[in-house]
């Protein structure tokens, strides 16, 4: 079974708009974390934005924001305001288990590509 | 600036080569990891160490060695074995939670 399922290959959304990507996982641990990650044309990596299994609120970061709904086991990531630089791949990841001690692998979705469009 | 630096950023193979990807940090990271990326695909886990002088394989280890003799460095051996080595290699380390670093990446092409 996935790991980290995101249904979306792709979206597209207008210039100022906000935008859900969705992801989706799979795990037993009780505890984990959940990341969201930007990958433009240039392919590097950029972190996003970080939520803990435990973390009690959504987190947020500037215009970022990951919608934790734990019982259902998504972590969707909002992006407002969308600007054209927003344009490029998204990936939803995890780390399962524990941070400390441990190997602390991610494992990634697929990814969704996001189109901003004037 | 601490970071991660991979070399070379574009490496061509000749089918039956063995070639090695470099990747250097100076974070003072314990953790390191090797992805493979395919076009359209997510990150997949080749080979993880977590000090050094010890790593282990991930999900997709065939064809592929690494060493950590170094904790600055976690160089990537592509070999012959590997059938379809053409794809998009990330290094990344990790110092905390949520920590992790990643490299630019070197594209690999088999001509």
């Amino acid at each position: 079974a996935q790991k980290i399922t995101q249904t979306q290959p792709g979206m597209f959304v207008q210039e100022k708009e906000a935008v859900t990507l969705d992801c989706t996982y799979d795990t037993s641990d009780q505890s984990y974390g959940l990341f969201w990650y930007k990958q433009p044309s240039s392919g590097e990596m950029i972190f996003l934005i970080y939520q803990g299994s435990y973390d009690e609120q959504n987190a947020t970061e500037g215009r970022y924001s990951l919608n934790f709904q734990k019982a259902r086991k998504s972590a969707n990531l909002v992006i407002s305001a969308s600007q054209l630089g927003d344009s490029a791949m998204y990936f939803c990841a995890m780390r399962e288990g524990r941070w400390a001690g441990t190997a602390s692998k991610l494992t990634f979705g697929t990814g969704t590509r996001l189109q901003v469009t004037l | 600036d601490g970071g991660i630096t991979q070399s070379p950023k574009y490496l061509f193979r000749k089918e039956g080569q063995n070639v090695t990807l470099s990747c250097e940090q100076n974070l003072n990271h314990d953790a390191m990891y090797w992805y493979r990326q395919d076009p359209g695909q997510g990150l997949r886990l080749i080979y993880y160490s977590q000090i050094v002088n010890d790593f282990q394989k991930g999900d997709i280890a065939e064809g592929y060695s690494v060493s950590r003799e170094k904790k600055e460095s976690f160089p990537l051996t592509v070999t012959s074995a590997q059938k379809n080595p053409t794809a998009f290699y990330l290094c990344a380390s990790r110092d905390s939670e949520y920590g992790y670093t990643f490299g630019s990446g070197t594209r690999l092409t088999v001509v």
